[in-house]
């Protein structure tokens, strides 16, 4: 149980073009759901939390109008980079977690996103 | 806010020794704690978490680790390290809502 998948696992892109990426909890509902930023060999900083069906929370330093973030239902979350540019090229990791009584994140597998 | 320093960057041990990677922690309150693994090109892979109660907390693949609150530490051990285990390990802390890692340590194994 807990799983979640991400969509695509890697994408190739050229500047100025916009990508979405999706999250998914599968067997559960997450009402919360997290995207964090993973540069190579550094590690994971928060960008977002997004609960659903309201607007996301972005952490200091992260572009709104840049990371666009969606959670339109319990399962489902998007991040749309928008006008990609080499420097958004990076590891992008979501993870969600239930409403219940813990606050464990369930993480998915990561989406590796290459500007040109 | 919280924060979270692994002070070893890179470890190399041999396959078959022991391991204690190395965790503290700044929260104001009681933390809710974990150690996650990260094999190259991966998300992360839960391996244990300390939420309350025992101090001593089991994970998976062998591993533990210890919450000492006089410390603030929170360290990862395993009696003896198999070629598997090479990965990256990230400690986070869980507080105001927010997972918040450290920088990780960079485990390789000798064969």
């Amino acid at each position: 149980g807990a799983v979640v998948s991400q969509h695509p696992s890697w994408v190739i892109c050229k500047s100025g073009t916009s990508v979405k990426i999706e999250c998914r909890s599968l067997d559960f509902q997450a009402t919360t759901m997290f995207w964090y930023r993973q540069f190579p060999k550094q590690s994971l900083m928060l960008m977002a939390t997004s609960n659903e069906g309201s607007k996301a929370t972005y952490e200091q330093g992260v572009e709104k109008d840049k990371f666009l973030i969606n959670h339109a239902s319990l399962t489902l979350s998007t991040l749309t980079v928008t006008s990609a540019h080499p420097e958004d090229s990076s590891f992008y990791i979501c993870s969600a977690k239930t409403g219940q009584g813990n606050n464990e994140q369930f993480f998915g597998p990561g989406t590796r996103l290459t500007v040109l | 806010a919280q924060s979270v320093t692994q002070p070893d960057i890179h470890i190399t041990v041999s396959e078959g020794a022991s391991l204690e990677l190395r965790c503290n922690y700044s929260y104001g309150a009681t933390p809710y704690l974990f150690w996650y693994v990260q094999s190259p090109g991966q998300g992360l892979q839960l391996l244990l978490k300390y939420f309350s109660g025992d101090t001593l907390v089991q994970g998976i693949k062998g591993f533990e680790a210890e919450f000492k609150r006089s410390q603030s530490s929170f360290n990862l051990r395993k009696p003896s390290v198999h070629w598997s285990d090479a990965a990256e390990y990230f400690c986070a802390v869980y507080g105001y809502n927010k997972l918040i890692f450290g920088a990780g340590t960079r485990l390789a194994v000798h064969p």
